[in-house]
């Protein structure tokens, strides 16, 4: 069965720094793989996609990058970061390469606080 | 902008009784449906997901779907003081990835 890993589960992180969250996924290959972020009393809301290895899609402009360095791995990345990425980022994964319907499932998240 | 509107509740439902949480979106051509629990503190998990019009039962699950009215509805039956969470309506824009919009979310407590 497929499994989806996301660390850490908490972050308290200060304004300026650096940030690396990494999610992975097991049990399948070429996942379409995505991050999400949930602010305080805010709706999901979409920032990056993948549907492979190197390719990268961003939704909203925002202090943040992704990658995708391996198939079943995908990286959130800030060089700098602002007291309004905090939030509860959550990595997600559906089934890639098919052209159809199909649905997205979560990881456990992380939540960060930039003070 | 494409939305999904909730209404966020509180929605207070005694145990036992049908919850009813209903979601509408603004993308006519949007092509799948999800709902989506959520405990506070932890992430969503998926538990119904339609595509077609109509409706699909699953337990105690019931997502309707109303492509014409851009509505798409969840009915809980037997509610039970584990069902109380907040819900998520979510929308695909299109088939392949899974682009989802999210709308609020519904908070629903189950009273015993």
């Amino acid at each position: 069965s497929q499994t989806i890993h996301q660390w850490p589960a908490t972050l308290v992180q200060p304004v300026g720094s650096p940030l690396s969250l990494e999610c992975t996924v097991e049990g399948t290959s070429n996942p379409n793989l995505y991050w999400y972020r949930q602010a305080a009393g805010r709706g999901l809301q979409l920032l990056f996609y993948s549907v492979g290895i190197g390719q990268i899609s961003s939704e909203v402009p925002q202090n943040l990058s992704a990658s995708r360095p391996q198939d079943r791995q995908f990286i959130l990345s800030s060089k700098k970061l602002l007291l309004s990425d905090s939030g509860f980022y959550l990595c997600a994964w559906s089934v890639g390469g098919t052209g159809e319907n199909t649905e997205a499932f979560f990881g456990q998240g992380t939540r960060l606080t930039v003070v | 902008q494409k939305e999904v509107e909730q209404n966020s509740g509180p929605l207070s439902v005694p145990e036992g009784a049908i919850a009813s949480l209903n979601c509408t979106y603004s993308d006519r051509g949007s092509q799948s449906f999800f709902w989506y629990r959520q405990y506070s503190g932890k992430s969503p998990e998926l538990i119904m997901f339609i595509y077609s019009n109509g409706d699909k039962e699953d337990g105690r699950f019931t997502a309707q779907l109303n492509k014409a009215s851009q509505y798409v509805s969840l009915l809980i039956r037997d509610s039970q003081p584990s069902d109380s969470a907040t819900y998520l309506c979510a929308v695909n824009e299109s088939m392949g990835a899974q682009k989802l919009v999210f709308g609020q979310g519904t908070r629903l407590t189950i009273n015993p």
